[in-house]
């Protein structure tokens, strides 16, 4: 069964601390690597699409690292601001299958 | 900004009824996904389709529901008959391929009586 692993499930960060988490995904076939940034009540937005091993990609405050051979990849934030408050999903895509997990619900504490 | 469109936004329906869900790609996008919102599982794929074709549909129940597009414009998701534990938000995403990013409607929010 591909299982794709985020961790942890929900984060409480101060605001202007920095954060990471992470997606573990199994290692081999693999494709492909999506971080997607969920505000609630409104669609998945892409942030950052990898597909190879060490790739980093930066957006503003946000970046994110692969590791395709242990499986896994990080999101980082630097400086949190409340608008980074949300859900943090990745998803595999192997095989032509796409695996989203289940997501790393963020909250800003101001 | 050019956006994915998905009609109804909101579906109350009875049990037992048909229910037609629709999306329109980006024009261009030739990739085209059905997500599924629940609770207990997150977002789970439930169809895909490139070129038209469709490229995984093992997450969808065949018995009830079918995707389909019928041109390049157009995607449907249908469920018959309904039943309750089909409410949920259902996404249509579209994108150029698996390696590109996913573009998502805003959902189709429908509620099984």
């Amino acid at each position: 069964i591909l299982n794709v692993e985020q961790s942890p499930q929900s984060l409480h960060v101060q605001e202007g601390d920095s954060t990471n988490f992470t997606c573990s995904f199994p290692s081999s076939n693999f494709y492909a690597l999506h971080w997607y940034r969920w505000e609630t009540a409104k669609s998945p937005e892409a942030l950052f699409v990898m597909t190879l091993n060490g790739d980093e990609k930066k957006k503003g405050r946000i970046s994110a690292t692969l590791n395709t051979k242990e499986g896994y990849s990080y999101l980082y934030i630097k400086g949190s601001q409340p608008e980074d408050s949300a859900t943090y999903l990745c998803a595999l895509n192997r095989d032509d299958k796409i695996i989203f997990g289940k997501g790393t619900r963020l909250h800003i504490l101001p | 900004d050019a956006r994915v469109t998905q009609t109804p936004r909101h579906k109350v329906t009875e049990m037992g009824q048909e229910v037609t869900m629709r999306c329109q790609p980006i024009l261009g996008h030739n990739t085209v996904f059905w997500y599924r919102q629940t609770m207990m599982q997150g977002l789970e794929l439930l169809a895909y389709f490139r070129n038209r074709a469709p490229l995984d549909d093992s997450g969808m129940p065949k018995d009830r529901f079918s995707a389909e597009m019928p041109d390049a414009t157009l995607a449907t998701l249908k469920i018959q008959p309904s039943e309750p534990r089909d409410s949920a938000v259902y996404f249509c995403a579209s994108g150029f391929g698996s390696q590109w990013p996913q573009h998502f409607g805003d959902g189709t929010r429908l509620s099984i009586l």
